[in-house]
């Protein structure tokens, strides 16, 4: 069974500072890993999606890698601002014909201005 | 650009009750997926639909049913609701085929069900 952990559960950084948030799964057979923040209470937007013959993804100040062999990944968040603060949640992907995604609990992020 | 669509938004429903959640796709997207979060929770998959048809099954209790129309929305039925199944059900879409396949799930904003 897959399980996937991100850790720490909660990271505050002053504003401006680079950080990288860390997301572990246990079965390398994956399709591909999602990465995804959510604000309180509201909906889960897709930051970055990387498949499993890709090593990273670029979407502005994000990047995302992907170690698939060892079971990583890391979103990297370059010259944070206070707008970033929210839950950062990554999601496997087991096969094509496997559709769930499996979540990580997530990384709760304040960005201090 | 055009986003997945929840109804209701929120909903208060009485033990027992039921409940109907409607999910409208992005436009040309074939597949939607149903997600439960609980409070605190990371989001677990109840069920999915590709072209009308039952795709992948997940963690949905059989209390549940849930479909998708020819016009691609989808609608999650819940019976005989519990306590426990107050939680944020989401609604995602993808598309597997045409011009426009992308293996990426869209997310809607959710419906918040309470139980009372």
């Amino acid at each position: 069974k897959q399980e996937v952990t991100q850790i720490p559960a909660a990271l505050s950084v002053p504003e401006g500072e680079n950080l990288v948030l860390n997301c572990s799964f246990t079965d390398s057979a994956i399709y591909n890993l999602q990465w995804f923040r959510q604000d309180p209470g509201k909906g889960l937007t897709s930051l970055l999606l990387i498949q499993s013959s890709q090593r990273e993804q670029t979407s502005g100040r994000l990047n995302a890698s992907l170690d698939k062999s060892s079971g990583r990944s890391t979103l990297y968040i370059a010259a944070s601002q206070p707008g970033d603060s929210a839950t950062y949640l990554c999601a496997v992907r087991r096969g094509f014909g496997n559709e769930k995604l499996t979540f990580g609990t997530g990384t709760r992020l304040t960005i201090i201005p | 650009a055009a986003g997945v669509i929840q109804s209701p938004r929120h909903l208060i429903k009485e033990k027992r009750e039921t409940a109907t959640l409607k999910c409208y796709p992005i436009p040309r997207h074939d597949t939607v997926y149903w997600y439960q979060q609980g409070p605190g929770q990371d989001p677990q998959f109840l069920i999915s639909f590709y072209e009308k048809m039952q795709s992948d099954k997940g963690s949905i209790p059989d209390r549940f049913s849930a479909q998708q129309f020819s016009d691609y929305h989808s609608e999650l039925n819940m019976s005989s609701l519990e306590l426990g199944d107050s939680a944020l059900y989401f609604c995602a879409s993808s598309s597997k085929s045409g011009l426009v396949r992308s293996d990426t799930q869209y997310f809607g904003p959710g419906t918040r069900l309470t139980v009372l």
